[in-house]
């Protein structure tokens, strides 16, 4: 089955900083990474997705790239603001989704 | 607007105790899932539902059973509730194919298992 490797585990930055968390997948058959966003006390909320015909995708500050062939991802976080504080999974999927553990970003003001 | 709700927020059960965790979706989604959520371990799959009377295992399914018996409604249920069941269990479900779409999740479900 599908193994998701997330890194780091938690990351502080300065606001205004870039932030990049990066997962790795062993299933060569998942077609589909979301990331999900996690705020304290909240459920998930899907923030970008990516599909595995496309190698980058952007919204706002936010961007996801794909390398298939190394069968890794990466979200970046541009101009990170105090909002930006949670916990983000990655997670890849073919018939089933499995989750990276979590990364803890905190952007310190 | 997307809608998944859990019965409990917060819950405290005894050991052996048998516990059910419902979920209700309102979105005639296909799929519906449950994880379980402890932390540095991310999200675990315990079983999910791609129809109604339908379940397949996840990853770490020892402990629970589910039930679908409408298309809204998956229950997660401990036969008798352990010390280490005690966790963050996030309900979610989804439309497409089982692994290709975006994934809405309830509030969850703290258990305390004393």
């Amino acid at each position: 089955g599908e193994n998701v490797e997330q890194h780091p585990s938690t990351l502080s930055v300065q606001e205004g900083d870039s932030a990049v968390i990066k997962c790795t997948y062993s299933d060569s058959a998942s077609n589909y990474f979301p990331w999900y966003k996690q705020e304290l006390g909240k459920r998930p909320q899907l923030i970008i997705d990516i599909r595995s015909n496309v190698g980058e995708k952007k919204d706002q500050r936010i961007a996801v790239t794909l390398n298939k062939t190394a069968k890794h991802f990466s979200l970046h976080i541009t101009e990170t603001q105090p909002e930006d504080s949670a916990v983000y999974f990655c997670a890849a999927s073919f018939n089933d989704m499995r989750f990276g553990a979590g990364t803890r970003l905190t952007v310190k003001p | 607007d997307v809608k998944v709700t859990q019965s409990s927020r917060y819950l405290v059960k005894r050991t052996g105790e048998k516990v059910f965790l419902e979920c209700v979706q309102d979105m005639d989604h296909e799929n519906m899932f449950w994880y379980r959520q402890d932390p540095g371990l991310g999200l675990r799959l315990i079983y999910f539902s791609y129809d109604v009377k339908m379940k397949e295992k996840g990853d770490i399914p020892e402990g629970y059973s589910v039930s679908r018996e409408k298309k809204e409604r998956f229950s997660l249920i401990l036969e008798s509730a352990s010390t280490n069941q005690t966790s963050m269990y996030l309900c979610a479900s989804s439309s497409l194919g089982l692994g290709d779409g975006t994934q809405y999740f309830g509030p969850g479900t703290r258990l305390l298992v004393l």
